[in-house]
């Protein structure tokens, strides 16, 4: 069983439509969780970490089960510029070091 | 200019050749790191340097070496290229004051073709 699997999708949805991806992990005794997003052919970038209670950041939610061990992330009223690979990133506790194990990606595609 | 930056952006090159991948920041980050990425996989770290004299194999460094030059520079190497060494290259940079909770900064990557 992979670390962190997640839907590929793709997604294709229309603009002002809502979506929601989910992304579940193996190791219960992970601490933090990221969504990194990914352009085509363009390097990953930050776009939100996970937090127990859950967060918000505009347009974007992420939620976090830690029973369940999976996250989520919520995008309301897609734009055409949310097309893009998302992915999930888990850091498990090992070693005290930093280690991100990340997902294959879910990939979105907003349409006029 | 780009925080991370890689280089070369683009290589092809022939099974059995040398190669080595670049990796220069402007962050002042302490760590660095080394990604390979393939179609329908996640990143997979092949190895990663805490400071300068630290080096610190990943899960998947068999064929690579790499040499941490200086705090701003990190390059990896391929000592004789086979084509399932094919894939995109990404150089990360994390903050070792943030613990846990480290955002990784990755350069733009490196596009490797093996034939």
């Amino acid at each position: 069983r992979k670390e962190v699997e997640q839907d590929p999708g793709p997604f294709n949805v229309p603009e002002g439509a809502t979506v929601a991806f989910n992304c579940t992990y193996s190791n219960s005794a992970s601490q933090s969780f990221f969504w990194y997003r990914q352009d085509c052919r363009k390097e990953p970038k930050l776009l939100m970490s996970v937090y127990s209670s859950g967060n918000e950041d505009g347009r974007f939610t992420a939620q976090l089960n830690r029973a369940s061990q999976y996250i989520s992330l919520l995008i309301r009223d897609s734009k055409l510029s949310d097309s893009a690979t998302y992915l999930c990133v888990v850091n498990p506790v090992s070693g005290g070091y930093n280690k991100l194990i990340f997902g294959a990606g879910t990939r979105l595609a907003v349409h006029p | 200019d780009a925080d991370v930056t890689q280089t070369p952006r683009n290589r092809i090159t022939k099974t059995g050749k040398r190669i080595m991948l670049e990796c220069s920041q402007t962050k002042g980050h302490d760590r660095m790191y080394w990604y390979r990425q393939d179609p329908g996989l996640g990143l997979r770290l092949i190895y990663y340097s805490f400071d300068v004299k630290d080096i610190n194999k990943g899960e998947i460094s068999d064929g690579y070496s790499v040499s941490r030059q200086a705090q701003a520079k990190f390059s990896l190497s391929l000592e004789s290229a086979i084509p399932n060494q094919t894939a995109l290259y990404f150089c990360a940079t994390s903050d070792s004051d943030r613990g846990f909770t480290d955002t990784q900064y990755f350069g733009p990557g490196t596009r490797l073709t093996v034939l």
